[in-house]
């Protein structure tokens, strides 16, 4: 049963910096580019980035390049968003997502995390 | 980017009723178009894909149809269990872009 767990959302300030998490279970991490996706408090769903399976492709939403990284380990089956300057307008929760399809980068997402929210504010 | 449309942003309806929603695309995705659930306070669930293939578990009330620009998702009969809102999904290029989403209250 694939599993998805999210981890690292906090309270920070504008301008710092903060790692997020995801842990897989049940299925082949290393066979999927895999999504982060987010939601502003009482908003919509939100693209954010996705990276390829190997880890070698990596797209940003205009909102968020340039501050967040995207990046995995195979190894350790997880994948992780780094995001830095941050703004209250990145105040949501944070989802990964696995897409139904291993081969394709874009596709459409079977699995969810839970989420971790990560707070903006002074 | 391509940009999805959906109609209307929150309905209100009653058991048993027919639910349509609609979702257009800024140009042509051919079927490249998914269908959510989240339920209040719950983590988006997939109804839809390639327009009108209905995920496996899902209930036969759900259905979509449409393709190039125009896509919709109706509720054959609507349930207590189906207040939520519904977003569609463009998967057709870089970046996925999802609706606004609609709130479907009973």
């Amino acid at each position: 049963q694939v599993q998805l767990v999210e981890s690292g959302g906090d309270v920070v300030q504008p301008g710092r910096s903060l790692r997020l998490s995801c842990a897989a279970f049940g299925f082949t991490f290393s066979s999927y580019g895999m999504h982060w996706v987010r939601q502003a408090p009482g908003k919509g769903l939100e693209w954010v980035a996705v990276i390829s399976y190997d880890g070698r492709s990596e797209y940003y939403a205009a909102s968020v390049k340039g501050r967040f990284t995207i990046s995995r380990d195979n190894s350790k089956n997880t994948l992780y968003l780094q995001m830095n300057s941050l703004r209250g307008d990145d105040t949501a929760v944070y989802y990964c997502a696995k897409p139904y399809r291993g081969g394709a980068l874009i596709y459409y997402y079977d699995s969810w995390g839970q989420g971790t929210l990560v707070t903006v504010s002074s | 980017d391509i940009q999805m449309t959906q109609s209307p942003s929150s309905l209100s309806a009653s058991v048993g009723d027919r639910v349509t929603i609609t979702c257009r695309a800024s140009q042509d995705i051919s079927n490249y178009l998914a269908w959510y659930q989240q339920r209040p306070g719950k983590v988006p669930k997939l109804l839809i894909y390639a327009a009108s293939a209905l995920h496996s578990g899902v209930p036969s009330r759900f259905s979509g149809s449409g393709s190039g620009t125009d896509f919709i998702l109706t509720i054959s009969s609507l349930q207590p269990e189906d207040l939520a809102t519904y977003y569609c999904q463009n998967y057709n290029t870089a970046p996925p872009t999802f609706g606004q989403g609609t709130k479907v209250e009973i």
